[in-house]
């Protein structure tokens, strides 16, 4: 079946450390996303690609770094100049960035920093 | 600057109907989306209306008014497993997803 799989689905970091989270397709989407969610809030763009070896900035790109070497795969790190990042992180694809975009999402990766 | 408003939190009877509305002020409009987000799981897509009008799927309709700013969400015949968050978003002139914080709805038997 096609989706998208987030890993690690939970993950504690102790404060200073860089973690990256991980996310995969097989849907064969061209555009890859990263949220960020909150309590309270509505989801925020961290990331997005709509293309290997291209990525634009989000709302809240700050103390985060992405990479798009394959067309399946986006990772996100979570560096240490990330003042907050105790979050819940969404990966999701969609076949472009217009229009009727509809976002597939992934399970989620829930980051404690300790 | 860019706003979607709607209820943080509603309770409604299984078996009953609600209607989880959605305000928006956005820099230019290129649809409206709702999507369902069980706790701590994925958000899945639910609708789409880029017309005024209203789309009906199944048990689930989504309403929009671009002259109002305004959608709305109705589910009917509601079940427990209806229980989840509903998100709203409205794609701008970018083509960018803004995001409601989601209204939580609570199933009562």
């Amino acid at each position: 079946d096609g989706g998208i799989t987030q890993s690690p689905k939970y993950l504690f970091r102790k404060e200073g450390q860089n973690v990256t989270l991980s996310c995969e397709q097989n849907l064969n989407h061209d555009a890859m996303y990263w949220y960020r969610q909150d309590p309270g809030q509505g989801l925020r763009l961290i990331y997005y690609s709509q293309i290997v070896n291209d990525f634009q900035k989000g709302d809240i790109a700050e103390g985060y770094s992405v990479s798009r070497e394959k067309k399946e795969s986006f990772p996100l790190t979570v560096t240490s100049a990330q003042k907050n990042p105790t979050a819940f992180y969404l990966c999701a694809s969609s076949t472009g960035v217009s229009g009727a975009n509809v976002l597939t999402f992934g399970a989620g990766s829930r980051l404690t920093v300790l | 600057g860019q706003n979607i408003d709607q209820p943080t939190e509603m309770t409604a009877t299984e078996g009953a109907i609600v209607q989880i509305n959605c305000t928006y002020q956005t820099s230019g409009f290129n649809g409206l989306f709702w999507y369902q987000q069980h706790a701590g799981e994925a958000p899945t897509f639910l609708s789409y209306n880029v017309l005024d009008g209203l789309e009906e799927k199944g048990r689930f309709s989504s309403f929009l008014s671009r002259s109002k700013g305004y959608s709305y969400l109705l589910l009917k015949e509601l079940q427990m497993k209806d229980s989840a968050s509903y998100l709203c978003a409205v794609m701008d002139s970018n083509y960018q997803l803004i995001w409601g914080a989601g209204t939580k709805l609570i199933i009562k038997p």
